[in-house]
């Protein structure tokens, strides 16, 4: 069965750092890996899709990359902004509809 | 387009009351998804849809059932309620029409359910 894990379970940094979200998986047969993030009381929005021939994709101060040899992820924030304050979390997709998320990491950036 | 819509965002059942949750999308979505959260954990898939009329269980179906009649509307029933359905639900859908819902997931804003 998948488990997905992510670390830290929260992380407070000041603003300007650059930071690593670390998300890892236990059955490297995936067919994408998705990035969300989710602000208090609200849904989830997806940040950006790695599907499993890709090893990174990048959208503006994010960058994820995925290694399926070793069941981990990352998701890469530059130049941390108060904004991006948020709860973040990884989900891994199999060959069917099965979606297993993480549990999340919780961000706080400091002004 | 207004995306994915849930209705209602907040209720409180007591135990062995039902109800259903409403989700909507817009987008022509052909794959449509409930899960739930409980606190400090991650989204748990309840059901999920390829297409209007086909409907599929995910890994915590016990308590719940869906219906899909059509391609916009996937309404999540909860028949007698239990304290262990407290969570917070979210509906989503992936996918244009004809693809086969490789797309990203939009989720709804969530609906948070409180069995007393």
């Amino acid at each position: 069965k998948q488990e997905v894990t992510q670390i830290p379970a929260a992380l407070s940094v000041p603003e300007g750092e650059n930071l690593v979200l670390n998300c890892s998986f236990t059955d490297s047969a995936i067919y994408n890996l998705q990035w969300f993030r989710q602000d208090p009381g609200k849904g989830l929005t997806s940040l950006l899709l790695i599907q499993s021939s890709q090893r990174e994709q990048t959208s503006g101060r994010l960058n994820a990359s995925l290694d399926k040899s070793s069941g981990r992820s990352t998701l890469y924030i530059a130049a941390s902004q108060p904004g991006d304050s948020a709860t973040y979390l990884c989900a891994v997709r199999d060959y069917g509809q099965n979606f297993v998320f993480g549990p999340g990491t919780r961000l706080s950036v400091l002004p | 387009n207004a995306g994915v819509t849930q209705t209602p965002k907040f209720r409180i059942l007591k135990i062995g009351q039902s109800m259903t949750l409403q989700c909507a999308q817009d987008m022509n979505h052909n794959y449509m998804y409930w899960y739930r959260q409980d606190p400090g954990m991650g989204l748990k898939l309840i059901y999920y849809s390829v297409g209007a009329g086909i409907t599929d269980k995910g890994e915590v179906p016990n308590g719940y059932n869906v219906s899909r009649s059509t391609t916009e509307d996937f309404p999540l029933r909860l028949e007698l309620a239990a304290p262990s359905q407290t969570s917070v639900y979210f509906c989503a859908s992936s996918g244009a029409s004809g693809s086969r819902g490789t797309d990203t997931q939009y989720f709804g804003p969530g609906t948070r359910l409180t069995v007393l």
